[in-house]
């Protein structure tokens, strides 16, 4: 079954602390984003990548940092930097960016801080 | 700068009526528009896209109109089943670069 796997489901964060959140697709999607959704608010795009070994920050990227080594791996790290890391995170993936395709989401991962 | 607006934070519906969720844009370069919907504790599920040189597709009971005049893009859900009950994003994006969302209107359908 072709989808995009986000782990962990729920996630705990120590003030200080480096997390990194796991997003794996096996549909050969070129492209792939990271959202963060906060209570009443839309998507905001932190970082995305087109390709293998290349990425760009998207309108949040502070405090956040990524990795494209493998084209069905997108990991997000999650810095002692964001002050406010609290929120639902999603993955996503499309066939390629440059063209009209509807972006496809996992299920998220919820940081929480301790 | 809020490009794309879902002005009505939540909808009520009754069963078996039609369900009608706006959007407004202000971008004219977007040229590619999408609707999401989202159910509590899951990803958004793509449900329906069209392009600018269209103003109306349809997909089985949901159906997307624009109006590239007024900047405005609408969903209609017809008829309307407890199991729409969800929130639903509108997004759109310019030249087939990054995707913008609007921030979601929670529909109830009412039995």
């Amino acid at each position: 079954d072709g989808g995009i796997t986000q782990s962990p489901k729920y996630l705990f964060r120590k003030e200080g602390q480096n997390v990194t959140l796991s997003c794996e697709q096996n549909l050969n999607h070129d492209a792939m984003y990271w959202y963060r959704q906060d209570p009443g608010q839309g998507l905001r795009l932190i970082y995305y990548s087109q390709i293998v070994n290349d990425f760009q920050k998207g309108d949040i990227a502070e405090g956040y940092s990524v990795s494209r080594e493998k084209k069905e791996s997108f990991p997000l790290t999650v810095t002692s930097a964001q002050k406010n890391p609290t929120a639902f995170y999603l993955c996503a993936s499309s066939l390629r960016q440059d063209s009209n395709q509807p972006q496809h989401f996992g299920d998220g991962t919820r940081l929480s801080i301790l | 700068d809020q490009q794309v607006k879902q002005n009505s934070p939540s909808l009520s519906v009754q069963e078996g009526r039609i369900s009608i969720l706006n959007c407004d844009y202000t971008n004219s370069m977007f040229d590619y528009f999408l609707w999401y919907k989202k159910y509590p504790a899951e990803g958004p599920t793509f449900l329906i896209s069209i392009s600018s040189i269209k103003d109306k597709n349809e997909d089985g009971r949901f159906t997307v109109f624009l109006n590239k005049s007024a900047k405005h893009l609408s969903l209609h859900i017809v008829p309307s089943q407890p199991g729409d009950s969800a929130v639903y994003f509108c997004a759109a994006s310019a030249g087939a670069q990054k995707l913008v969302f609007g921030q979601g209107t929670r529909l109830t359908i009412n039995p």
